[in-house]
C-alpha cells in the first residue's frame, strides 16, 4: 500500500514555543490530507482537512490560529502548533488519500507531542 | 451529522473462539464503512471496507442498512488478532472525511 510518513514521531517542547509536524505522502500525490488528534484511550478526532493550494477546513471547536495547517504541495502538509501549552499535549496523526480518487486513507505513524 | 458507535471498549476471547466487534452508525445518506486496525506500536491500517465484500485475515463485515450496523466477525480468533479495531464511516462530501468510532481493544487469550 501507499506510505505516509510523519515527522517527528516524538517531540517535547517548552510551553510557549511552536512545533511543526510534517506529513508526507511518499509514493502518491495527495490532494487532500487530514489531521487528527487522539487522546489516551480515545478515538481519533478530526481536526482539519488540508487541501493542496487552498486553506484548510477546520472542524468545529478547533482553533485555526493555534493549529496552523499548510498544504503547499501534493505530497506535503504541515501542522504547526503555535504557542503550545501543556493542554496541547497529545498524539497527532495525519492521513492522506490518493488524489486519483481512491477511497482508502493511509495513515502516518503519528507524533507524540509533550509540552512541558 | 455522521456518527459511529462501538459499544465495547474491551473484548477478550480465547484462541479459536468466534469474535464479533460491534459497530453501529448514523448517517443520512449512503455511507461507506471501513474497519481499521492498529497493532501494538504500529500505525493505523485499513482492514476492510464494505464495498469490497472481501475477507481479510479471516475477518468479514456485512453492512446492514436496516440495523445501521457494520459488525466485524471472525469465526476462529488467533492470538495475532489482538489489536485495537476502529470502525469508520466516510460520507459523500467532497473531502470524504472519515469519522471514527471510539475503538475496541481485542485481546485473544491463549
Amino acid at each position: 500500500g501507499a506510505v505516509v510518513s510523519q515527522h517527528p514521531s516524538r517531540v517535547i517542547c517548552k510551553s510557549g514555543t511552536s512545533v511543526k509536524i510534517e506529513c508526507r505522502s511518499l509514493d502518491f500525490q495527495a490532494t487532500t490530507m487530514f489531521w487528527y488528534r487522539q487522546f489516551p484511550k480515545q478515538s481519533l478526532m478530526l481536526m482539519a482537512t488540508s487541501n493542496e493550494g487552498s486553506k484548510a477546513t477546520y472542524e468545529q471547536g478547533v482553533e485555526k490560529d493555534k493549529f496552523l495547517i499548510n498544504h503547499a504541495s501534493l505530497t506535503l502538509s504541515t501542522l504547526t502548533v503555535a504557542s503550545a501549552h501543556p493542554e496541547d499535549s497529545s498524539f497527532y496523526i495525519c492521513s492522506a488519500r490518493d488524489g486519483t480518487g481512491g477511497t482508502e486513507a493511509f495513515f502516518g505513524q503519528g507524533t507524540r507531542l509533550t509540552v512541558v | 451529522a455522521q456518527r459511529v458507535t462501538q459499544p465495547e471498549k474491551l473484548l477478550s476471547v480465547f484462541k479459536g473462539a468466534p469474535v464479533e466487534l460491534k459497530c453501529n452508525y448514523s448517517y443520512s445518506g449512503s455511507p461507506e464503512l471501513f474497519w481499521y486496525v492498529q497493532y501494538s506500536r504500529q500505525r493505523l491500517q485499513l482492514l476492510l471496507r464494505h464495498i469490497s465484500r472481501e475477507s481479510i485475515k479471516g475477518f468479514t463485515a456485512d453492512l446492514n442498512k436496516g440495523e445501521t450496523s457494520f459488525h466485524l466477525k471472525k469465526p476462529f480468533a488467533q492470538e495475532e488478532d489482538s489489536a485495537m479495531y476502529y470502525c469508520a464511516l466516510s460520507g459523500m462530501g467532497s473531502a470524504r472525511q472519515l469519522t471514527f468510532g471510539s475503538g475496541t481493544q481485542l485481546t485473544v487469550l491463549p
